[in-house]
């Protein structure tokens, strides 16, 4: 069973600059949530897509968005970068099955962006 | 709001201890709480979950509605438990709200 992958692990951009963040969720599971960790916080809702459609979004602006492709892997697309967009990105996927309240997340390892 | 606050930022222990890393939660309905670990080098990982009512690594956490709180217990400390510790809540049917987490760190 291959495990979430994240790509790049690490990055540095400039303030205004956009970004794209990769995903490839675990295999058989059709979720996949985005994270935002500062440095020394809890990781933080950014949202979360199932079957390609966004279903669910924390307390992001609208330069925060998403896709998800038909095998499930999915894209963190970040514009016009700001100095407090800088943390660690975290991807997890699930296959949550109705009515069991079963939200267990398999986490990747993360992208750390750095905006300079 | 819903919120979870992890008031200790760093706990330290002896080899043997017993270890209680402290969660409590807001949130206005019938919570569903989480405890998930990040061991040093790794990826965070879920640990347990309260609905489960399971002992992981002689881990458990009671969920204490009238204290709104979910501590997480241990009777004797090993070095391998050294990690950082969230504990999470779910909101609706999408997202988790993780606290701040515990550094644990045990000492020999």
């Amino acid at each position: 069973e291959t495990g979430v992958t994240q790509s790049p692990t690490h990055l540095i951009k400039t303030r205004g600059q956009q970004v794209t963040l990769r995903c490839s969720s675990q295999s058989g599971h059709n979720t996949v949530s985005w994270y935002q960790q500062a440095l020394g916080q809890g990781p933080q809702f950014i949202f979360q897509y199932y079957r390609e459609e966004e279903n669910g979004r924390g307390n992001f602006p609208p330069r925060f968005s998403g896709l998800q492709f038909p095998n499930y892997s999915s894209e963190l697309n970040v514009n016009a970068l700001e100095l407090d967009d800088s943390a660690l990105y975290l991807c997890a996927s699930s296959s949550p099955k109705k009515g069991t309240g079963d939200e267990k997340l398999f986490f990747g390892s993360g992208t750390q962006l750095s905006v300079l | 709001a819903q919120r979870v606050t992890q008031p200790e930022k760093l706990l330290s222990v002896f080899k043997g201890a017993p270890v209680e890393l402290k969660c409590n939660y807001s949130y206005s309905g019938s919570p569903e709480l989480f405890w998930y670990v990040q061991y040093s080098r790794q990826r965070l990982q879920l640990l347990l979950r309260h609905i489960s009512r399971e002992s992981i690594k002689g881990f458990t956490a009671d969920l204490n509605k009238g204290e709104t709180s979910f501590h997480l217990k241990k009777p004797f400390a090993q070095e391998e438990d050294s990690a950082m510790y969230y504990c999470a809540l779910k909101q609706g049917a999408q997202k988790l709200v993780f606290g701040q987490g515990t550094r644990l760190t045990i000492n020999p």
